[in-house]
This record gives structure tokens, C-alpha cells and sequence, in this order.
């Protein structure tokens, strides 16, 4: 298994700034994703966060909305840029081990943009 | 695009009953399936990850099956105790992928 980490775990922010959110895991892990839950919908993948190259986004979900960097095998950030109140969730990353089907996440973000 | 879904989307009962949710998912290209307890302020807590048609899991009172040429998962808990009081997600996944396909969730409270 892995622990995970995330900062911060809540934050109000006004419309039209930004927020980084930090993912920091205890051991190194090939595979690490940002998740994020809208009120009332399902935990949707927004990308995998790929080390030492640029993320790939899932459908709907652009890097200038939602940069992320991932400069090492412990460690990513994801940005939500110029937000608004729809941007108002809970943000998870989570890892993947190499070799197992499992997923482990963290304890998440909740944001509200008001 | 896959669609996960779970019922009922919540749940109230009694402490010690006995109860079960259903995950419903595409059966054409199944890879894996993922049960996730999820308290509260809480990282989501892997239950199960099930491949195999026919398969079969437990941990202490809960309990998972499969079937994959039909396209559902059942999860069993036995005894409920008002600490089971979560939200327990189903995730599928496909073509040997890692992404991870959600429903919304039952929302289970375990009253005394």
C-alpha cells in the first residue's frame, strides 16, 4: 500500500483566483492521477500526472484550466486556475503500484470558490 | 465511455441487519472491479479488487461478488455496526487500463 498526503485538505477562494493543491505519497509509485467529485456526481478522473512530461487530460479537462507538474516519483501538484463557484469539489489524487490493480488515495481537497 | 452504476443511492439501518448494494457495469472489454469505503474527511479505503468471473471476497463482516458476463458486483455487510456508517463506491475498469470509472456511490447510516 501507500500513504498519501495532500495539502491543503480545505480552502475557500474567491472567483477568478488560483489554487495549488500538493500530493505528496511515502514511496515511489509509477502511476499517480487527479481525481475530483462535484456535489452530487461521481469521483471523475481529470488526468494522470506523468513524471518528467506533461500530463494526459481526460475529456473535458484542459492543462490550462487544471495544470499539474509532477517533478519526481513522490510528489504533484495540481492547479485549478481562474476559478469559479462550478469548480467547488473535492480534489483526490491517488497512485497506482506497479504490478497490482490497486488504486490508493489520499485524503482530499475540498474546495469551495465562492 | 463506461458507465457505472450503483444502487440504491442511500441506505438506512438498523444496527446488526444484514445488507447489500449493487455496482452495474458494461460487461464488453471488463478488466477489474473496485469496491472503496469512503468516511468523511477520510481517503477513500480500498475493500476489494475483483478480475475474475465468479469471484468472491472477504474482509471481517464484508463481503464482495462478481459476475462479469452479466455486469454486476454485489457487496454484502453482515451484522451492521454504526462505525460501517460510509459511502462505498464501485470503480470498473477496462481494457487492461488504470483509470478508474466510478458510480455515485451508496450512502449506507447504521443506526443503534
Amino acid at each position: 500500500s501507500a500513504v498519501i498526503s495532500q495539502k491543503p485538505s480545505r480552502d475557500i477562494c474567491q472567483r477568478g483566483t488560483s489554487l495549488t493543491i500538493q500530493c505528496q505519497v511515502d514511496s515511489q509509485v509509477t502511476m499517480m492521477f487527479w481525481y475530483r467529485q462535484q456535489p452530487g456526481q461521481s469521483l471523475t478522473l481529470i488526468a494522470t500526472a506523468n513524471q518528467g512530461s506533461e500530463a494526459t487530460y481526460e475529456s473535458g479537462f484542459v492543462i490550462d484550466k487544471f495544470p499539474i507538474s509532477r517533478p519526481n516519483l513522490t510528489f504533484s501538484t495540481l492547479t485549478v486556475s481562474n476559478m469559479s463557484p462550478e469548480d467547488s469539489s473535492i480534489y483526490l489524487c491517488s497512485v497506482g503500484l506497479a504490478g497490482s490493480y490497486e488504486q490508493y488515495f489520499g485524503p482530499g481537497t475540498r474546495l469551495t470558490v465562492t | 465511455i463506461l458507465n457505472v452504476e450503483q444502487s440504491p443511492q442511500s441506505l438506512h439501518v438498523q444496527e446488526g441487519d444484514s445488507t447489500n448494494f449493487t455496482c452495474s457495469f458494461p460487461s464488453s472489454n471488463f478488466y477489474a472491479l473496485h469496491w472503496y469505503r469512503w468516511e468523511t474527511a477520510k481517503s477513500p479505503e480500498a475493500l476489494f479488487v475483483m478480475t475474475l468471473n465468479g469471484d468472491e471476497k472477504k474482509k471481517g463482516r464484508i463481503s464482495a461478488t462478481l459476475n462479469t458476463k452479466e455486469g454486476y458486483s454485489y457487496l454484502y455487510i453482515k451484522g451492521s455496526q454504526p462505525e460501517d456508517s460510509a459511502t462505498y463506491l464501485c470503480a470498473a475498469t477496462t481494457g487492461g487500463g488504470n483509470k478508474l470509472t466510478f458510480g455515485t456511490g451508496t450512502q449506507l447510516k447504521v443506526e443503534l
